[in-house]
């Protein structure tokens, strides 16, 4: 089946530690996303990356880095320089970066540090 | 500033009755893509309906229809005959043509079926 695979589910880290999210496609998309959920709130994008080998920062990539050297993957790593690091990671992708193309999300990572 | 606004935080609805989730927009952007996502307590994100600025007529998708009123900027969700497994909290989003790399969120509307 079709589909975006977040893993793992779960991660708990210790403050100071840097982290990384893991992504993958196999849905053929060119355009990939990476977006954080605090308790009760909407989505806020952190990176999106349109093709290979190009990303562009979004509302809050402070403290984020991605790459994006393969078609199918798109990791997120949470470094020590984010504040709040603690929340619900989406990752997701669609078609193309067009205005009529849905994203179609992944089960999401719960990140928690402490 | 803000460019999705829902402006309820939740809503109850009765089985089997329907119900309209509002969300507005803003934007000057001439062509723009809106779309609505089901967020249940897993987690999970699933596309619902989707209504471009050109459209002439409102989206339909099941029991998900859209009401674009594009004058007023608004692109209200309705839900006819609500059942339980509707609950969840529903998302508006927004794409312009301008920055299509972006999907923007509105906070959400957590909605609640009773029995």
């Amino acid at each position: 089946d079709g589909g975006i695979t977040q893993s793992p589910k779960y991660l708990f880290r210790k403050e100071g530690q840097n982290v990384t999210l893991s992504c993958e496609q196999n849905l053929n998309h060119d355009a990939m996303y990476w977006y954080r959920q605090d308790p009760g709130q909407g989505l806020r994008l952190i990176y999106y990356s349109q093709i290979v080998n190009d990303f562009q920062k979004g509302d809050i990539a402070e403290g984020y880095s991605v790459s994006r050297e393969k078609k199918e993957s798109f990791p997120l790593t949470v470094t020590s320089a984010q504040k709040n690091p603690t929340a619900f990671y989406l990752c997701a992708s669609s078609i193309q970066a067009a205005v009529n193309s849905p994203l179609h999300f992944g089960n999401g990572t719960r990140l928690t540090v402490t | 500033a803000q460019k999705i606004t829902q402006t309820q935080p939740g809503m109850f609805v009765q089985e089997k009755e329907a119900v309209t989730l509002d969300c507005t927009y803003d934007t000057s952007d001439p062509s723009y893509g809106l779309f609505w996502y089901k967020q249940p307590s897993s987690g999970e994100m699933i596309f619902l309906i989707y209504q471009g600025s050109y459209d002439q007529q409102n989206a339909t998708e099941g029991r998900y229809s859209l009401n674009f009123q594009k004058a007023r900027k608004s692109a209200n969700l309705v839900i006819s005959a609500s059942q339980l497994g509707d609950s969840a909290m529903y998302f508006c989003a927004m794409r312009e043509a301008f920055t299509t790399g972006k999907l923007i969120f509105g906070q959400g509307t957590t909605l609640q079926v009773k029995p």
